[in-house]
């Protein structure tokens, strides 16, 4: 079956730096990437769809200048976090849509980024 | 603006027993409803998924119904199991969309 990896799985970085994590889908081309985020015992919340070759569309109330999004490639989708804070420590989960799936296709998710900012 | 909600929060039973788990939307316009299952501090697995044209889908000790009109799913597990014990989650994708809105999650505990 389709598979999507995350890269890495799990960063601790001090507070004001960046960081970056990666979503790849290994055995598939994905024109659209989701990036969302998880705290702790709470659900998944959708942050920003990314597309790729063009501008990532962000949820409201995600700032775009904090969560930078680029999907460079058909399988793969990098999310920023700049100027990380402690609030920001969150797990971050991707999913993937085939391109050759047609409508009717799911998302494949990856495994999350646990990010802890010290 | 789609919420869902799921009900309980959290629930401890004995193993063996049949259990249900539900999930409430408030605009009835799905594409589908997929169930997943997250242990703890892991990624997602997806488990069912109905389209919104079905009204229920099977997997193993899995039965996911869905209706539609009423904004409901249930998830059935039949002769739960130790293993069985993780959050499960379902999601709604909304018509014209890729996008998910997933539900606030039940906590699973099967105890041996």
């Amino acid at each position: 079956g389709a598979v999507v990896s995350q890269h890495p799985s799990w960063v601790i970085c001090k507070s004001g730096t960046s960081v970056k994590i990666e979503c790849r889908s290994l055995d598939f081309q994905a024109t659209t990437m989701f990036w969302y985020r998880q705290f702790p015992k709470q659900s998944l919340m959708l942050m920003a769809t990314s597309n790729e070759g063009s501008k990532a569309t962000y949820e409201q109330g995600v700032e775009k200048d904090k969560f930078l999004i680029n999907h460079a490639s058909l399988t793969l989708s990098t999310l920023t976090v700049t100027s990380a804070h402690p609030e920001d420590s969150s797990f971050y989960i991707c999913s993937a849509r085939d391109l050759l799936a047609g409508d009717s296709h799911e998302q494949y998710f990856g495994p999350g980024t646990r990010l802890t900012v010290t | 603006k789609q919420e869902v909600t799921q009900i309980p929060a959290a629930l401890s039973v004995p193993e063996g027993e049949n259990l249900v788990l539900n999930c409430s939307f408030t605009d009835s316009a799905i594409y589908n409803l997929q169930w997943f299952r997250q242990d703890p501090g892991k990624g997602l697995t997806s488990l069912l998924l109905i389209q919104s044209s079905q009204r229920e889908q099977t997997s193993g000790r899995l039965n996911a119904s869905l209706d539609k009109s009423s904004g409901r799913s249930t998830l059935y597990i039949a002769a739960s199991q130790p293993g069985d014990s993780a959050t499960y989650l379902c999601a709604v994708r909304g018509l014209g969309t890729y996008k998910y809105i997933f539900g606030t999650g039940t906590r699973l505990k099967v105890l041996a």
